[in-house]
């Protein structure tokens, strides 16, 4: 199956830094993709779906200056957490529907990053 | 009001049992396709099963089936022959068609764990 790569895994930063994360479809190339984010033992939420070319499209509530979406090519999508603070420590998760092929049954995910803001 | 809706926040069962792991639905797309996904502790979501509205029959993934009751709006997972590395999050899932949103809405998930 298409796979979809997250960078870091897992990142560490100091409250107000700005952290990036990255979301690169390895195998097919994806027109959107999805950025969620999960707390500890709670579900995942859809913060943004990101376009290629276009502006990402921010669910309710979530703050578009302070998660940055950066749709760059067909295979990579940034998440930029700017001025990170406590409160955003979470799971971010990204994931891709392969595009090209239409209608696929199957969304691919890829493996998360956990972030941590001291 | 929930898309999505997962009753059973844990679920235990013996090695080697069935079990079910319940979710309802609710929408008014005519199409629509139903998810579920396992979670383990590292935090991948792992593709288990997938349903769409229009499929006649129920799916069937190995030893994961989705009874779909389309007039129930429910879509459980039954997972049979349950072994110790089924013990995870479970997460059902929607993705409606007609609204042109290719996104997910998740249920708040069950925990399984399965007993030796």
């Amino acid at each position: 199956g298409a796979v979809v790569s997250q960078h870091p895994s897992r990142v560490i930063c100091k409250s107000g830094t700005s952290v990036k994360i990255e979301c690169r479809s390895l195998d097919f190339q994806a027109t959107t993709m999805f950025w969620y984010r999960q707390f500890p033992k709670k579900s995942l939420m859809l913060m943004a779906t990101s376009n290629e070319g276009s502006k990402a499209t921010y669910e309710q509530g979530v703050e578009k200056d302070k998660f940055l979406i950066n749709h760059a090519s067909l295979t990579l999508s940034t998440l930029t957490v700017t001025s990170a603070h406590p409160e955003d420590s979470s799971f971010y998760i990204c994931s891709a529907p392969d595009g090209l092929a239409g209608g696929v049954s199957e969304q691919f995910f890829g493996p998360g990053t956990r972030l941590t803001v001291l | 009001a929930q898309k999505i809706t997962q009753t059973q926040p844990g679920m235990f069962v013996q090695e080697k049992e069935a079990v079910t792991l319940d979710c309802t639905y609710d929408t008014s797309d005519p199409s629509y396709g139903l998810f579920w996904y396992k979670q383990p502790s590292s935090g991948e979501m792992i593709f288990l099963i997938y349903q769409g509205s229009y499929d006649q029959q129920n799916a069937t993934e190995g030893r994961y089936s989705l009874n779909f009751q389309k007039a129930r709006k429910s879509a459980n997972l039954v997972i049979s022959a349950s072994q110790l590395g089924d013990s995870a999050m479970y997460f059902c899932a929607m993705r409606e068609e007609d609204m042109g949103r290719r996104a997910l809405t998740f249920g708040s998930g069950t925990r399984l764990q399965v007993q030796p």
